[in-house]
């Protein structure tokens, strides 16, 4: 069966440090992988995606992730957070095949101190 | 454009009763997929509609159930509350099956059970 790790459950960073959240899945095959975020009061919203081409996809809010398919990895990277990064970040994988449901990780609190 | 509606947004219950959640998704999408979200086992998939058709389950009891009417719209039901139904209830839509659209979520229902 298909599983998400996200490695941090919770990260506090000071205002312009750099991010890198982990993101591993365990999947032999094609997949879609996604970053959402979950900002304090509000709904999930999408980050990024990645179904197929360059590796390196950018997103909004100038959040960007790596596709290492060797690693089975989909790592969330920004160079410099602001205080209103503070949210709930996920990661999901989806194989791509027909029938497939969307696995989420556990979620990464993001903490941002200004 | 609307984004993912759901109503109603919060709802208590108590055990043994069962209770009906209503999500209307983006004009145009198909899609409609729900999830349970809860602190300790995080986002978990139920099911997902397409054409009226249930097209894939979660590991969930039969007790939670759904169907999706002509118009996309959607409702899931779940019958003899426990108390470990208590959590918050997320609609998905897309524009096809959800294996090879991005989904866009709704805020949730925030159902809990005494």
């Amino acid at each position: 069966a298909q599983s998400v790790s996200q490695h941090n459950h919770h990260v506090i960073l000071s205002e312009a440090a750099s991010l890198e959240l982990g993101c591993n899945y365990s999947y032999g095959g094609t997949v879609n992988l996604f970053w959402y975020v979950q900002y304090p009061g509000q709904h999930l919203q999408l980050l990024l995606k990645y179904f197929s081409g360059d590796p390196l996809v950018k997103g909004i809010k100038g959040f960007e992730a790596e596709f290492i398919k060797s690693k089975f990895s989909f790592n969330l990277r920004k160079p410099s957070v602001q205080w209103s990064d503070t949210a709930e970040y996920f990661c999901a994988v989806r194989a791509n095949q027909a029938g497939t449901a969307l696995i989420f990780g556990k979620g990464t609190t993001l903490s941002v101190s200004s | 454009k609307a984004g993912v509606t759901q109503t109603p947004r919060y709802l208590i219950k108590t055990r043994g009763q069962q209770v009906t959640l209503s999500c209307s998704p983006i004009s145009g999408h198909r899609s409609v997929s729900w999830y349970q979200q809860t602190p300790g086992q995080g986002l978990q998939f139920l099911f997902e509609y397409f054409s009226e058709t249930q097209r894939n389950k979660g590991n969930f009891p039969g007790r939670f159930s759904g169907r999706q009417f002509s118009n996309s719209r959607s409702e899931m039901n779940v019958s003899t509350l426990e108390l470990g139904d208590s959590a918050l209830y997320l609609c998905a839509s897309s524009l096809g099956l959800a294996n090879s659209y991005e989904q866009y979520f709704g805020p949730g229902t925030r159902l809990t059970v005494t």
